[in-house]
Parts: structure tokens; sequence; C-alpha cells
């Protein structure tokens, strides 16, 4: 079974400029969570998605949007980048439910520098 | 507020040897608390998820305990091999489900010969 996949892998942009970070997750699974992980701050929590819902959202502000698609496959996009807003973008996968936590499997992640 | 707190920062052991890290957290309502390990330029890779009934789990030579009493819990890494040179991760769930999750800033373990 293939894994989360996450592209591109590295990329590059200048401040003021937008993003877009593609994840496909594990087959069959329908929820999609997307993480920041900085040296400074660690793993914080982005979006969850489930059924091209936002499900749930973190403390960021609105620079930072995401989409699921009918295939499940999910995209995150950020606007008007920052240097702060260099950092490992982690997507992570699972069956979901809203009661019971299932194991989340991560992909390799987008490392995103702003210059 | 919401918060998780690893310690020890980082920790260098000898090969075989046993080795705890700690997970103290504030997070309210407490939904369940997992453990991750992940590698340099690698994605978190889950090793246990223990919901509050739960007080202990294993998976291999990992064994992670929980004292919802307390809100501590400890992952224990038994006959330590090279490979288990990673940062190790306690993120804890304030709601049923995955989300929203609140993470420690990791345990960073170094394994030498």
């Amino acid at each position: 079974k293939a894994g989360v996949t996450q592209t591109p892998r590295y990329l590059i942009k200048t401040r003021g400029q937008q993003v877009t970070l593609s994840c496909s997750p594990i087959s069959g699974h329908r929820s999609v969570s997307w993480y920041q992980q900085t040296p400074g701050q660690g793993l914080q929590f982005l979006f969850e998605y489930f059924s091209e819902t936002q499900r749930n959202k973190g403390n960021f502000p609105g620079r930072f949007s995401g989409r699921q698609f009918s295939n499940s496959r999910s995209e995150m996009n950020v606007s008007t980048l920052e240097l702060g807003d260099s950092a490992l973008y982690l997507c992570a996968s699972s069956l979901w439910s809203s009661g019971r936590a299932y194991e989340q499997f991560f992909g390799p992640g987008t490392r995103l520098t702003v210059l | 507020k919401n918060q998780v707190e690893q310690s020890p920062q980082s920790l260098i052991i000898l090969e075989g040897k046993n080795c705890t890290l700690q997970c103290n957290y504030t997070v309210s309502p407490f939904s369940n608390l997992r453990w991750y390990k992940q590698d340099t330029g690698r994605g978190p890779v889950s090793l246990t998820i223990m919901t509050f009934s739960e007080n202990t789990k294993s998976n291999g030579r990992y064994t992670a305990t929980l004292d919802a009493d307390t809100k501590q819990s400890s992952l224990h890494i038994t006959a330590s091999q090279l490979s288990d040179s990673a940062s190790y991760i306690c993120v804890v769930s304030a709601n049923s489900g995955n989300t929203p999750l609140v993470f420690g800033k990791g345990t960073r373990l170094s394994v030498i010969a």
C-alpha cells in the first residue's frame, strides 16, 4: 500500500509570493490533516479535512487555507508569504470518526524556504 | 492553556541500554495521548495511541504508560538500538478523534555505540 505522498518536497519562494502544496493520502483514508513544523515551535496543527469539508482549524492566520477534493487529495495554500512561514509542512492521513482516534500516517513533508 | 511538556530535551545513551522519556500535559478535556518517532528529515511515525482508560501500551521495544490522574505519560525504550536515534514527540488530543492536537517539543534521543 502506497504511503502518503507530498509534492513538491522542497520549495523556495520570496516574501509576498503565494504557494500551493499538495498531499495524496493513503488509499481509503478520507481524513487529511496539515501541520507546520519549525525548530522553535515544534509541530503545530493547521487544519483537518474530511469529505471535502474542513472539520477543525488551528490558530493560524487566514493566509493559510486548504481544500480537499472528492478523491481525498488535499492542497494547502499560503498567500503573501512571510519569512516566518519557512518550515516543514507535513500532511497526515487517517480513517476518520468523530468518536475515536485513528492512527495518523504522515508524509515526508514539504520543506518551504521563504527568502 | 493547553500545553504538553516533554523532558528531557535531549538524551544520549549507549546502545543496549534502556531509557524513559517523560510527558506532562495540561490539555483538557483529554481524549487520547500519542507518541510519535520522527527521524531526521522524515515525517513522524506513530508508536502508540492511548485513551483515558488505558494505562499501558506496548509496541515492540517501546512501552508507553499513562496516568490520567496526574496527567503524565512516559515512553520506555528497552535494549536501545542505533536506529532508535530520533526525536520522540508526545501529542495530546483535546477532543475525540484526531484533532485538535497539542504537540510537545519532543525529546531528541541519540543512541551511540
